[in-house]
């Protein structure tokens, strides 16, 4: 079945950098665009940014654009977020989205239609 | 970029209640509005998208409509197994993917 594994939990320092990873399976990777959301302690939903796991363009938010990189594996379908120069506020649930697509009369739409389960990223000195 | 609000921020409501859920848009986004549900310590789950396509294995009571800049999430009677988060999405600019800031939906 389609599914996003994630790495497990990381407790970093701040200033430090934390990469998560996300192995997709039971799709073909490089035919789907990958997307980050966050979610702070008690907080809602905050969308990072995506790749291109075909050509491995990226697009950011600006609110993350200098210190997030996001990368891809395709030999092992695996797509890794990386944040750097972490700060307390920076402690979040880390999730991994597949955006799928459907064809439409009116055009394409798009969403995120496969989730990992999310890893925890605790910045603590 | 596109802002969204979604009204109520919670609610409270019995089992076989009808709930309605509200999400504005800061200027039109067509039907490219996005509903999720999360529970507490789960991921989210893609509920509706395109505004009132229902994803594939969501029940039937949940429902979708608007255009333009109001859309609304109705569930027809709710169940114990609704109580959750629900968040609006436009994807309509692809940048950023921007989420509403949620509804809680609790137990009266």
């Amino acid at each position: 079945q389609v599914q996003l594994v994630q790495s497990g939990a990381e407790v970093k320092k701040p200033g430090a950098s934390v990469k998560v990873s996300c192995k997709a399976s039971g799709y073909t990777f490089t035919g789907y665009y990958m997307h980050w959301v966050r979610q702070a302690p008690g907080q809602g939903l905050e969308w990072m940014g995506r790749i291109n796991p075909n050509s491995g363009a990226t697009n950011y938010a600006q609110n993350f654009q200098g210190r997030v990189t996001m990368t891809r594996d395709t030999s092992i379908s695996t797509a890794y977020m990386e944040l750097s120069r972490l700060r307390s506020d920076d402690a979040a649930v880390y999730y991994c989205a597949r955006e799928g697509d459907r064809r439409m009369p009116a055009g394409y739409y798009y969403y995120m239609d496969v989730w990992g389960k999310g890893t925890s990223v605790t910045v603590s000195s | 970029d596109i802002q969204m609000t979604q009204s109520p921020s919670s609610l409270s409501a019995s089992v076989g209640d009808r709930v309605t859920i509200t999400c504005r848009a800061s200027q039109s986004i067509s039907s490219y509005l996005n509903w999720y549900q999360q529970k507490p310590g789960k991921a989210p789950k893609l509920l509706i998208y395109a505004a009132s396509s229902l994803q594939s294995g969501v029940p039937s009571r949940f429902s979708g409509s608007g255009s333009g800049t109001d859309f609304t999430l109705t569930i027809s009677s709710l169940q114990p197994e609704d109580f959750a988060t629900y968040y609006c999405q436009q994807s309509y600019s692809t940048l950023p993917f921007t989420f509403g800031p949620g509804t809680k939906v609790d137990i009266k």
